[in-house]
């Protein structure tokens, strides 16, 4: 059974680098068959996919317009887990984030979510 | 870009109803769609995936029909657990999710 498990500090000030981890277990980042993902929630945005990363011979990474000059997604093998990095936030960027692995680009495991608030 | 439109909002219902949610995309998806549920506090757990495919695990009161553009998900006969936020989610081009539906106890 996957299981993922998030952490990350729950609060960010403005202008800095939102970083949250993502720990697998039950597979491995490394597998042919799964993308990892970042989604979060907030009351004003809704859920709003991200972006993920995904071997397939080698490492393939996808944004969401929205963030992709912000966002970088790393996986990190030796740990057998991924990251999400975003640059330069605003209270905006104030949301439930989770992280997730998809099946077939459904997203069938969650993580446990983390609260990120975006204050001075 | 692909956008989203759920619809309704909010839905107010009773246990035993039959009850339907839909999803437009604004540009063909195929059959590329899922539907999630959620609970306050809680991930969104999958519940139909390929737009009409039950996942493993979930009752069969739920199903979800529909191609192309238009999408619904339906629920037999509501009970009490099934009082939650709904999610559809395009995966044809990247991910987008719709803005949810919100069934509430009438």
């Amino acid at each position: 059974q996957v299981q993922l498990q998030q952490s990350g500090p729950g609060l960010v000030k403005p202008s800095q680098t939102l970083s949250l981890t993502c720990a697998i277990s039950g597979d491995s980042v490394s597998s042919h068959s799964a993308a990892w993902n970042w989604i979060r929630q907030s009351p004003s945005r809704g859920l709003e996919w991200l972006g993920r990363t995904y071997y397939r011979s080698k490492w393939y990474n996808d944004y969401a317009v929205s963030v992709k000059s912000r966002i970088t997604i790393n996986p990190d093998t030796s740990k057998n887990q991924f990251s999400l990095q975003l640059n330069s936030v605003t209270p905006e960027d104030t949301a439930v984030y989770y992280c997730a692995r998809d099946r077939q680009w459904e997203l069938l495991y969650w993580g446990q979510g983390t609260l990120v608030t975006v204050s001075s | 870009d692909i956008q989203m439109t759920q619809s309704p909002s909010t839905l107010s219902a009773s246990v035993g109803d039959r009850v339907t949610i839909t999803c437009r995309a604004s540009q063909s998806i195929s059959s590329w769609l899922a539907w999630y549920q959620q609970k306050p506090g809680k991930a969104p757990k999958l519940l139909i995936y390929k737009a009409s495919s039950l996942e493993s695990g979930v009752p069969s009161r739920f199903s979800g029909s529909g191609s192309g553009t238009e999408f619904t998900l339906t629920i037999s006969s509501l009970q009490p657990d099934d009082f939650a936020t709904y999610y559809c989610q395009q995966y044809n081009t990247y991910s987008l999710f719709g803005q949810g539906t919100k069934v509430e106890i009438k």
